[in-house]
């Protein structure tokens, strides 16, 4: 069984500030991880992935998440936010190396303050 | 990049209508392709996952019978929403998994707005 945890469904953040969005995962077997995007009435983009390399994962528009087996976390970080950043956050857990269904967090809105 | 995407974006019908939305893989093949339906403020919920081939498998609570799902090729996923109701209208998202990568990446479509008279 796998599941993922994103504390605050909302978020909120002054431009040019530390963007930190939580994930904590649970799974029976070591675990992929994601973050993807989601900006209005569109798809989901990845952001970054975990697949059992670096425990540091730099990703795509300045995004990076760190893998800690001892917290069972995954938390998406960027130093400096842009209003080009605000959007739906989703992290999401598969079983490492299987082909199997992905599952998704319940999402994490960010705001980004002018 | 691999690249994924749907039809129509938006769709509106009346109840009682079917409606068909394509998904497909326009520079990898895929032999399973997902669908997921998305309510307003929620996350994903998997519906279905699609097998070239073969029977989709679908999730617990999912219609097979309701939500049709056809994977005729490598490159084409197809849901019909049968005799759609108002309570179906929603946000449906597919995505493909590009096996020629690591990491059980899924690529996603942009969506299809389905809106139900």
């Amino acid at each position: 069984a796998q599941s993922v945890t994103q504390l605050g469904s909302h978020v909120s953040v002054s431009e040019g500030a530390l963007v930190l969005l939580r994930c904590n995962y649970s799974s029976s077997v070591p675990p992929y991880l994601f973050w993807y995007v989601q900006y209005p009435n569109q798809g989901l983009q990845l952001l970054l992935k975990y697949t059992s390399a670096a425990t540091l994962v730099k990703g795509i528009n300045g995004f990076e998440a760190e893998f800690k087996k001892s917290e069972t976390s995954f938390h998406l970080t960027k130093p400096s936010a842009h209003m080009s950043d605000a959007a739906e956050y989703f992290c999401a857990v598969t079983p490492l190396g299987g082909y199997q269904k992905v599952t998704f967090g319940t999402g994490t809105k960010l705001q980004v303050i002018p | 990049g691999a690249v994924v995407s749907q039809h129509p974006s938006r769709v509106i019908c009346k109840s009682g209508t079917s409606v068909k939305i394509e998904c497909r893989s326009l520079d990898f093949q895929a032999t399973t392709m997902f669908w997921y339906r998305q309510f307003p403020k929620q996350s994903l919920m998997l519906m279905a996952t699609s097998n070239e081939g073969s029977k989709a498998t679908y999730e617990q609570g999912v219609e097979k019978d309701k939500f049709l799902i056809n994977h005729a090729s490598l490159t084409l996923s197809t849901l019909t929403v049968t005799s759609a109701h108002p309570e179906d209208s929603s946000f449906y998202i597919c995505s493909a998994r590009d096996q020629r990568g690591s990491g059980n990446e899924q690529f996603f479509g942009p969506g299809t707005r389905l809106t139900v008279l």
